[in-house]
């Protein structure tokens, strides 16, 4: 079983601040990690995605994450917020093993960006 | 150009009426999903499909159905909507390198 906690529900940061979004994930096996963003009335968009290659991912739009197992931890963060940046992201955890199909994700952190 | 589409964007229906909130991928994923989601919350799973024939229910209880007729087309069923029913409702492909994309979604309202 796996599951993902994402702290904060609400984080506002100024613009040209460095924006970190925390995740933390509990897995049994060696897991699958995604950061999504939705913006308001429309789907899921993938930011980026960890499955065992490199431990710092970086992604669309100027966002990385490292995974740290040792904290089993998957922050997601950028050094300099933009106002488009505004938006929910959601992080998501998947099993890595074979059958492994679905994706269990956090509540959403809602990201606020002032001018 | 691959993606995943969903219609209709938004719907306003009155209680009672039968709907079917179509979504259809051109990428060629065997794996798709409906979630539901509340304006500003989580994500919660209510139908899957592994391929063609099959279909699960998730965790979350739905009284919504669905069908796998063909790999391209997954349609979310309510044979009555209620207001409890009003929510987003968004459709999702699982690429074979796990990460899942997802359609624009369908704001679905009952009266």
């Amino acid at each position: 079983a796996q599951s993902v906690t994402q702290l904060g529900s609400h984080v506002s940061v100024s613009e040209g601040a460095l924006v970190l979004l925390r995740c933390n994930y509990s897995s049994s096996v060696p897991p699958y990690l995604f950061w999504y963003v939705q913006y308001p009335n429309q789907g899921l968009q993938l930011l980026l995605k960890y499955t065992s290659a490199a431990t710092l991912v970086k992604g669309i739009n100027g966002f990385e994450a490292e995974f740290k197992k040792s904290e089993t931890s998957f922050h997601l963060t950028k050094p300099s917020a933009h106002m488009s940046d505004a938006a929910e992201y959601f992080c998501a955890v998947s099993l890595s093993g074979a059958g492994s199909y679905q994706l269990t994700f956090g509540k959403g952190t809602k990201l606020s960006v002032i001018p | 150009e691959a993606d995943i589409y969903q219609t209709p964007r938004y719907l306003v229906i009155g209680t009672g009426k039968k709907i079917t909130l179509e979504c259809s991928q051109t990428m060629g994923h065997d794996k798709m999903y409906w979630y539901q989601q509340d304006p500003g919350m989580e994500l919660h799973l209510i139908h899957y499909s592994y391929g063609v024939n099959s279909t699960e229910k998730g965790d979350l209880s739905s009284e919504s159905t669905v069908s796998r007729i063909r790999t391209e087309h997954f349609p979310l069923t309510l044979e009555s909507a209620r207001p409890s029913h009003t929510s987003q409702y968004l459709c999702a492909s699982r690429h074979p390198s796990a990460e899942q994309f997802f359609g624009p979604g369908t704001r679905l309202t009952v009266l």
